[in-house]
């Protein structure tokens, strides 16, 4: 079974500046994906990012980029040009994607407040 | 990406009872999944609802509590029964897209 770990409970960071999640993850499956999920208080759960294991290059997205090291077995999130509205519970996620079974396994989160 | 809707958005309820939540998608899609998010937790996945087949369990989860309908490749319903005041949580669903799950706005349940 596959164990995500997210070893920052809560972070903070002011508005304006770069924040780095950290995300590791356990498996011995060589195909998967892995997500970050973005949870304001409002408690949508919102996709900020995935990634492919066969792909070497990190994905971006706007603001969101990832440092993926894959011996490694880490995930981390950066975030650029922190905004108030990024304020929310950010959770990393696992998917197998072996047998079709789009099953996530989810780390407990860390909580990130924005400072003004 | 898809739009997905819950009913009802909260609810409080007696223990002893049973509250069924909807899950409604703007799409046709395979794979629909519960979770159950207690207060200040991550998300623990209940089941897997696919179209024309039961409802697969995770462990801890079982059918006569968390009884599960797909009538359709929209919708799904997740029954809460016999509920206890543990049954507090926030309930979402969510479906797959390309290895992708999208979530709904999740349905807040408080049990007195």
């Amino acid at each position: 079974a596959q164990t995500v770990t997210q070893s920052q409970p809560e972070m903070s960071v002011q508005e304006a500046e770069t924040v780095t999640l950290s995300c590791t993850y356990d498996t011995s499956e060589s195909n998967y994906y892995l997500f970050w999920y973005k949870q304001p208080p409002s408690r949508q759960m919102i996709l900020v990012i995935r990634q492919e294991a066969y792909k070497q290059q990190n994905a971006t997205e706007n603001r969101f980029s990832v440092n993926f090291q894959k011996a490694a077995k880490s995930f981390s999130l950066k975030i650029s040009d922190s905004q108030l509205g990024d304020t929310a519970m950010y959770f990393c996620a696992f998917g197998d994607s072996g047998a079709g079974s789009y099953q996530l396994t989810f780390g407990k989160g860390t909580k990130l407040s924005v400072i003004p | 990406s898809a739009v997905i809707s819950q009913k009802p958005s909260r609810d409080i309820c007696q223990r002893g009872t049973s509250l069924t939540i909807q899950c409604q998608v703007d799409s046709q899609v395979t794979m629909m999944f519960w979770y159950r998010q207690q207060p200040g937790q991550s998300l623990t996945l209940i089941a897997t609802a696919n179209q024309g087949s039961e409802a697969t369990y995770e462990s801890g989860f079982v059918i006569d509590k968390f009884p599960i309908s797909r009538p359709n490749l929209t919708f799904s319903t997740l029954t809460v029964s016999n509920m206890s005041p543990e049954d507090s949580s926030i309930y979402l669903c969510s479906v797959a897209y390309f290895y992708e799950q999208y979530f709904g706005p999740g349905t807040r349940l408080t049990v007195t």
